[in-house]
């Protein structure tokens, strides 16, 4: 199976500031990797897909980047909003399997 | 609009079975495969097993084969989780998740049900 590590786990960051998140899988995936937030309570919501697709109706505030091993997920300026648990996932080979996620709060 | 709506969680005892539905609706059902995600209470997702559009290729986690059987009814626009010899591992919100392209087996998951309980316990 592919291990996906995502980093860091969880975060605190005031409103405005950039986000970085980043998920490294164990053997290369190409660009087979996705990106979703989850707000406490609710189902995951796909937000960018194949690395750096965003997914319609997205804002633009959140971008993805990468190839290979290692992949980063941005959100340019944290809003009250974005509060959620982000996971990324590959799909390149059975199990598709998830990172641990991490949880962005507001400072 | 597209949805999707779980239903058949509910306690079991350790052993027992469950059979979970999804009921799609707002989309062309037949040709898209479809999955089950599973969430333990304060953890990550974990994705539990998969079904192509012609239930042609069917796919598990190592966590649940053997003891899990998906199915779908592309009449009834409905996905199927049967789940026997239950754990109490096995004790998650169970989502149901479409992939995003037509005929594709794999891919991003771009909707998702509401997620039903499923607690194992004594």
């Amino acid at each position: 199976d592919i291990q996906m590590t995502q980093s860091p786990s969880s975060l605190s960051a005031s409103v405005g500031d950039r986000v970085t998140i980043t998920c490294q899988a164990s053997q290369d995936i190409s660009n087979y990797l996705n990106w979703y937030q989850q707000k406490p309570g609710k189902a995951p919501k796909l937000l960018i897909y194949d690395a750096s697709n965003l997914e319609t109706g997205v804002p633009s505030r959140f971008s993805g980047s990468g190839s290979g091993t290692d992949f980063t997920f941005t959100i340019s300026s944290l809003q009250p909003e974005d509060i959620a648990t982000y996971y990324c996932q590959q799909y390149d080979n059975l199990p598709p399997d998830f990172g641990g996620g991490t949880k962005v709060e507001i400072k | 609009e597209v949805q999707l709506v779980e239903s058949g969680g509910g306690l079991v005892k350790p052993g027992g079975s469950l059979r979970l539905s999804c009921a799609a609706s707002g989309f062309t059902f037949s040709s898209y495969s479809m999955n089950w995600v599973r969430q333990a209470p304060g953890k990550g997702l974990e994705w539990v097993s998969s079904i192509s559009s012609s239930s042609s290729y069917i796919y598990y986690a190592d966590s649940v084969k053997g003891r899990f059987t998906i199915s779908r009814d592309n009449a009834k626009n409905s996905l199927y989780l049967q789940m026997n010899s239950l754990r109490a591992e096995d004790t998650a919100v169970y989502y149901c998740a479409r992939v995003y392209w037509v005929y594709d087996s794999s891919g991003p998951f771009d909707y998702w049900g509401q997620g039903t309980l499923v607690t194992v316990s004594s």
